[in-house]
């Protein structure tokens, strides 16, 4: 069974410059995750996907970063424009109910300059 | 606003030595907690979940954790470790119900076990 992927997997951008992560969850996994980990803390959720529909976003720096997930498989996190501090892993992870993630994505490794 | 704690931030064991990491978490509702570890150079992983039931939960690897509701704590056991249980390993909790939050994740405690 393939696992939750992502890419890229390294990202290295200027502040106030875009950029954009792609994942594509595990086949028919209705929930979908974006973490942010920032080094040395655990995993902060960014957004939650259940199908297409947005279920939790409560922590997601809206100004600046926007996820969506159109037809409830692949999904895609961009932040417009990044700030130093967005430098982190960005994790994706899904499961098959909502009651929390199973299975994590290599992530994606970005750094702000 | 709900919280996780570990206690332990690095803890370093001999093979065969048995494990105990400590987990509390700051909410009153009902919960579901997590136990996920990360190798080195690898993805997180599920290691075991409590949603109901026994509160002694069992998980892969000769893993098991204990949720003792009156000490608010979900602590994760392995009775003898090997190195290849060196890992970061993190708690996280959820609530269920009205008010649903977020999975909280602990800041993770690193485990380093020595041959």
């Amino acid at each position: 069974e393939a696992g939750v992927a992502q890419s890229p997997r390294y990202k290295i951008i200027e502040k106030r410059q875009s950029v954009a992560f792609w994942c594509n969850p595990i086949s028919g996994h209705a929930t979908l995750y974006w973490y942010q980990q920032i080094l040395g803390q655990g995993p902060k959720l960014l957004i939650q996907f259940q199908n297409n529909g947005v279920v939790d976003d409560s922590q997601l720096p809206k100004d600046r970063f926007s996820a969506e997930r159109l037809k409830g498989v692949d999904s895609t996190l961009k932040i417009q424009p990044a700030k130093l501090e967005d430098s982190a892993v960005y994790l994706c992870a899904s499961s098959l109910e909502s009651g929390g993630p199973s299975d994590f994505g290599p992530g994606t490794r970005l750094t702000v300059t | 606003a709900q919280s996780v704690s570990q206690h332990n931030h690095h803890v370093i064991l001999s093979e065969a030595a048995s494990l105990e990491l400590g987990c509390n978490y700051s909410y009153g509702g009902t919960v579901n907690l997590f136990w996920y570890v990360q190798y080195p150079g690898q993805h997180l992983q599920l290691l075991l979940k409590y949603f109901s039931g026994d509160p002694l939960v069992k998980g892969i690897k000769g893993f098991e954790a204990e949720f003792i509701k009156s000490k608010f704590s979900f602590n994760l056991r392995k009775p003898s470790v090997q190195w290849s249980d060196t890992a970061e390993y993190f708690c996280a909790v959820t609530s269920t119900g009205t008010g649903r939050r977020a999975l909280t994740f602990g800041s993770g405690t690193r485990l380093q076990v020595q041959p």
